[in-house]
This record gives C-alpha cells, structure tokens and sequence, in this order.
C-alpha cells in the first residue's frame, strides 16, 4: 500500500503569483485532510473533506485558499496572490472510512511553499 | 476549543537512555484522544502512538510509552533505550471524540538529539 503523495515537494514563488499543491491520498481513503506547518510551529488544520464533500474549513483559510476534492479521490489546494506570509509547509493526510478512535491521519511528505 | 502545551523546545539525550517528552492539554470535551507523531527532517509526520481518554491503561508500542496522567491533563511520551535514528521533532496532538470533529490540535514540539 503506498503512501499518501504530494507534489510538488517543494515551491518558489514570487508574491502575487498562484500556487497549487495537488495531494493524492492512500487508495480507498475517503477522508483527506489539509494542514499547514509554519517555522517552529505544530500543524494547524486547514480543511477535511469526506469523499468529494468539503465538511469543515478553518478560518485560517482565508479567501485567497481554496481546495477541491471534484472525484473524490485526489486534491489540490490552490493559494491565490501569494503573500510572504504563506511561506510554509503544506501538509496532507488522508484516514479510511471505517476506523476505530485511535486510527490516525496518515501524513504525506508535505510540500514545502517560499513566497519571495 | 483544545490547546496542546509542549513546554521543552529542545532536549539532548545520551544513546541508549530513556528520554520522557512533556505534554500537557486542555480541553472541555469528555471524550478526546491524544496522539504522538514523530517528523525527521524530510517533514512526514510519523504516528508513534494513540491514547484514549477512556482507557484505564497507559499505551505502550515497542519503545514507545504514553504516561497518561488524567487528572493532571497530561500525556507525556517516554522513549526506552533511545537510537540515533530517535533524532527528529516530536509532536503532541489530540483530537475531540464526538461525531463528524475531525481536526488534530498540535502542540509546538520538541527537537529531540540523542547524542553517541
């Protein structure tokens, strides 16, 4: 069983430009999962969705966010006119759909954001 | 609302000692489970080991123990016999056990350095 996937690994950009991260979770896992890790920081949930159903964002994600799961399967999450302040680690995670309590998110290699 | 408090930045540990990781928490939910994951510095977070608040037991996985400490809220993470390969940042995090919460609340971690 693979992993989740993430790509790309890693992303320059200058300030004002769109940026999309695109997530391809564990095959047959339906709940998928967005955090962003900033320096020196735990990470912060962003958004969950149930197959293709977006059930819960954070305020953190802001108008410029927005994330998509359109079959269910894969998503992407997309950062509109990048600021400096955006400059993070993006993680994934993605959970089965029948789990007991202690079943944890299962975390991808992140994809790592610099705004110039 | 959960808050994870992890209160050592980084810690220093001979090889082959056992190392104990602070965590605190606070929460109001009365059903809640905590996790502990390990992040090397390629950036997955590794899932080390889960508590329930529910469990009358302390969970152990190998090298890894959760001292649960209800009354006290806390939940810190020993590691027996550490390796050089224990290198890497270590997070608390927990999670609300009611219906459709799905979110992890992290702590800031703990940079952990076994020393040869």
């Amino acid at each position: 069983d693979t992993g989740v996937s993430q790509n790309p690994r890693h992303k320059i950009t200058k300030r004002g430009q769109n940026v999309t991260f695109r997530c391809d979770p564990i095959s047959e896992h339906n709940r998928l999962y967005w955090y962003r890790q900033t320096l020196g920081q735990g990470p912060e949930f962003l958004t969950y969705f149930q197959n293709e159903a977006q059930l819960e964002k954070s305020r953190l994600l802001s108008d410029r966010f927005s994330a998509e799961r359109p079959k269910g399967s894969f998503s992407t999450l997309e950062i509109q006119r990048t600021e400096q302040g955006d400059s993070a680690m993006y993680l994934c995670a993605s959970s089965p759909r029948v789990r007991g309590d202690g079943e944890t998110q299962y975390f991808g290699p992140g994809t790592r954001l610099l705004v110039l | 609302a959960q808050k994870i408090t992890q209160t050592q930045p980084g810690m220093f540990v001979q090889e082959k000692e056992a190392v104990t990781l602070d965590c605190t928490y606070d929460t109001s939910d009365p059903s809640y489970g905590l996790f502990w994951y390990k992040q090397p510095s390629s950036g997955e977070m590794i899932f080390l080991i889960y508590q329930g608040s529910y469990d009358q037991q302390n969970a152990t996985e190998g090298r890894y123990s959760l001292n649960f400490q209800k009354a006290r809220k806390s939940a810190n993470l020993v590691i027996s016999a550490s390796q050089l390969g224990d290198s890497a940042m270590y997070f608390c995090a927990m999670r609300a056990l009611f219906f459709g919460n799905e979110k992890l609340t992290f702590g800031t971690g703990t940079r952990l350095t076994i020393i040869p």
